[in-house]
């Protein structure tokens, strides 16, 4: 079964560095969202990508871009890092297209991210 | 995008049916309410998704009464590996926008 695959799993950064999370969705689904968890809390909403485009974007600053390639994998960049970058980073992958109530979010297992 | 509240923390047995219900008074018409389990250090499950009245499937149950602003996640006889943190979602998703918010969710601890 081919769910949704992140990479790295783990990686430790210092502040100020640039990072960058890969993202491959479910097979079939054309639309992938970010989200980051810090611990003790419930996934915040980064941005959604759809044919390559971000169509929707959470409270984040410009700190944080991402990318969707023709083969609908994403990549999620987080520039000049802080420590409280520090999170588990989610990607969660869906079928976009046109308008549907019922669709659910995959989730892959996640990239922890450790800013010093 | 409705704002979702639920119990911070359950416990309970083995073996005991547990409910956990979220509010969402302002769900707007076309909100669907999911539910999502998550293990530490994992990406979150989902468990099951239902628009009004009453869901269920191999593992759980979803009973949303009729002005759906709140709804029941029910697992019967609940183990120890069903200790985990439940997440109760209201919204939809659609390629031209929409997001899931998530909450604080609710910490459920089954002992033996």
């Amino acid at each position: 079964d081919a769910g949704v695959t992140q990479s790295p799993t783990h990686l430790i950064k210092t502040r100020g560095q640039q990072v960058t999370l890969r993202c491959s969705p479910k097979s079939g689904h054309d639309t992938v969202s970010w989200y980051q968890q810090a611990l003790g809390q419930g996934p915040q909403f980064i941005f959604q990508y759809y044919e390559e485009e971000e169509r929707q974007r959470g409270n984040f600053p410009d700190r944080f871009s991402g990318h969707q390639f023709p083969n609908y994998s994403s990549e999620l960049n987080v520039n000049a890092l802080l420590l409280g970058d520090s999170a588990l980073y989610l990607c969660a992958s869906s079928l976009g297209g046109q308008y549907s109530g019922a669709n659910v979010l995959t989730f892959g297992a996640g990239s922890r991210l450790t800013v010093l | 995008l409705a704002k979702t509240t639920q119990p911070i923390s359950m416990d309970s047995y083995e073996g005991q049916e547990v409910n956990i219900t979220c509010s969402h008074n302002n769900i707007a018409t076309n909100d669907y309410i999911t539910w999502y389990q998550q293990f530490p250090s994992q990406g979150p499950r989902f468990i099951i998704q239902g628009y009004k009245t009453k869901v269920t499937n191999e593992v759980a149950s979803l009973f949303i009464p009729a002005d759906r602003k709140s709804s029941t996640l029910s697992l019967p006889r609940v183990s120890l590996s069903d200790t985990a943190v439940y997440y109760c979602l209201v919204g939809v998703i659609y390629n031209q926008g929409g997001k899931l918010i998530f909450g604080q969710g609710t910490e459920l601890s089954v002992k033996p």
